[in-house]
């Protein structure tokens, strides 16, 4: 079974773009969540989506966003891009999103923003 | 506003040592979660330990779960090179869908 996998791998941006990462979930998972990880914050809940319904959001401001497709596939965005959205951004897939199982993590998308 | 944290965050060992590293959280949760990071990669699931006094060994490692507590140990046995990445614990107290991770513990193993 294929994993997780985001796309693309690596963004450089300047400050005051946009940016839209995508996310592939384990064939069958419906549950995505993603996280934002960074040397001084660690890694942080960005908001989890199930059956295209954001069911959880973390402490983030409104400029991230996000939306799930009725294939699970998933896409965050972030507007007016600032210098500490620089970050590894992670995509995790759960087949049921119940608490049994683990989440499977996506290689992540590095992004850069000048 | 919850916590997790780890100890040590730095750990320099040499091969076939034991150590404990040790995750602690800050309300109650059934649900805790490892997972291994090797540099410039995602994270990789170790264990899932759903329940006060739960064990799972596989390999080297071995963690466990005291939820009255609120403590989780990784026990590594025998250190070898191969273990030499940053560990995390997550929590997941709530909904079933939002993890909390620890600090991290970066491991070292010496030859």
């Amino acid at each position: 079974k294929a994993g997780v996998t985001q796309t693309p791998r690596y963004l450089i941006k300047t400050r005051g773009q946009q940016v839209t990462l995508s996310c592939s979930p384990i064939s069958g998972h419906r549950s995505v969540s993603w996280y934002q990880q960074t040397p001084g914050q660690g890694l942080q809940f960005l908001f989890e989506y199930f059956s295209e319904t954001q069911r959880n959001k973390g402490n983030f401001p409104g400029r991230f966003s996000g939306r799930q497709f009725s294939n699970s596939r998933s896409e965050m965005n972030v507007s007016t891009l600032e210098l500490g959205d620089s970050a590894l951004y992670l995509c995790a897939s759960r087949s049921t999103g119940g608490w049994v199982e683990t989440q499977y993590f996506g290689p992540g998308t590095r992004l850069l923003v000048l | 506003e919850l916590k997790v944290e780890q100890n040590p965050l730095f750990l320099s060992m040499q091969e076939g040592k034991n150590y404990t590293i040790y995750c602690n959280y800050s309300t109650t949760s059934d649900r805790l979660y490892w997972y291994r990071q090797d540099p410039g990669k995602s994270l990789e699931s170790l264990f899932v330990l759903l329940s006060n006094g739960a064990v799972k060994q596989e390999g080297r490692l071995m963690a466990s779960l005291d939820t009255k507590a609120r403590l989780s140990t990784l026990h590594i046995t025998a250190a070898v090179h191969d273990l030499s990445a940053t560990y995390f614990c997550a929590v997941d107290p709530y909904t079933g869908n939002q993890f909390y991770f620890g600090t991290g513990t970066s491991l070292t193993v010496i030859p």
